[in-house]
């Protein structure tokens, strides 16, 4: 059973850089499928973040793609998002996820608890 | 962006019930549909993918229809386990993209 865990600071700064730390255990995320990251504003819907597959390869939301960066570290076997220039609008619980496959089906079968990062001075 | 459209916003049912949310995408997506459902304060659920085919350990009350825009999660009998909010979302293409949520209370 995978299990994935988000952590890193509950609160940062505007103009800085938000940086959370997925750590996954239960399957090495270099064997196979995507790890991403979803977000969901306070009282409001989900947003895809983005994902990278078992390789590194990255797929990012537009939206946010100037700003994101989303990393491996195959040694502790977990993965990372840094989102840069922070604003208000970035306040959001944030969570890692993973998309498994089944024939042409690619879709989240895990979630982790969710991280609130609050942007503010 | 595919956007997707979830109706109603809120429905308010008695235990026993059955329950129906409607999902429709901008344009066709095959089949290539998932549903969450999130209770207060918890992260998303995975109940279904493929628009009708259940995760593994997700109870049979729940099902899914629907091919290309206009899908359906249906729950057959509600119990009050089953409140919170519940999310359609497509992965045909990216960005990913879900829908606004339908929340579900009990009477």
């Amino acid at each position: 059973q995978v299990q994935l865990q988000e952590s890193g600071p509950g609160v940062v700064k505007p103009s800085e850089t938000l940086s959370l730390t997925c750590a996954v255990s239960g399957y090495s995320i270099n064997t196979a499928f995507y790890w991403g990251w979803i977000r969901q504003p306070p009282g409001q819907g989900l947003e895809w973040i983005g994902n990278m597959d078992h390789t590194g390869i990255t797929f990012f939301n537009p939206s946010l793609k100037s700003r994101v960066t989303i990393s491996p570290d195959t040694s502790k076997n977990q993965f990372s998002l840094k989102l840069t220039s922070v604003t208000a609008a970035d306040t959001a619980v944030y969570y890692c996820v993973r998309r498994v496959r089944d024939r042409f089906h690619w879709f989240i079968d895990s979630w982790g608890q969710g991280t609130l990062v609050a942007v503010s001075s | 962006d595919i956007q997707m459209t979830q109706s109603p916003s809120s429905v308010s049912a008695s235990v026993g019930d059955r329950v129906t949310i409607t999902c429709r995408a901008s344009q066709d997506i095959n089949n290539r549909l998932a549903w969450f459902r999130q209770k207060p304060g918890k992260a998303p659920k995975s109940l279904m993918y493929g628009a009708s085919t259940l995760l593994s350990g997700v109870p049979s009350k729940f099902s899914g229809s629907g091919s290309g825009t206009d899908f359906t999660l249906t729950i057959s009998s509600l119990q009050p386990e089953d409140l919170g909010t519940y999310f359609c979302q497509q992965y045909i293409s990216y960005p990913l993209t879900f829908g606004g949520g339908t929340k579900v209370e009990i009477k």
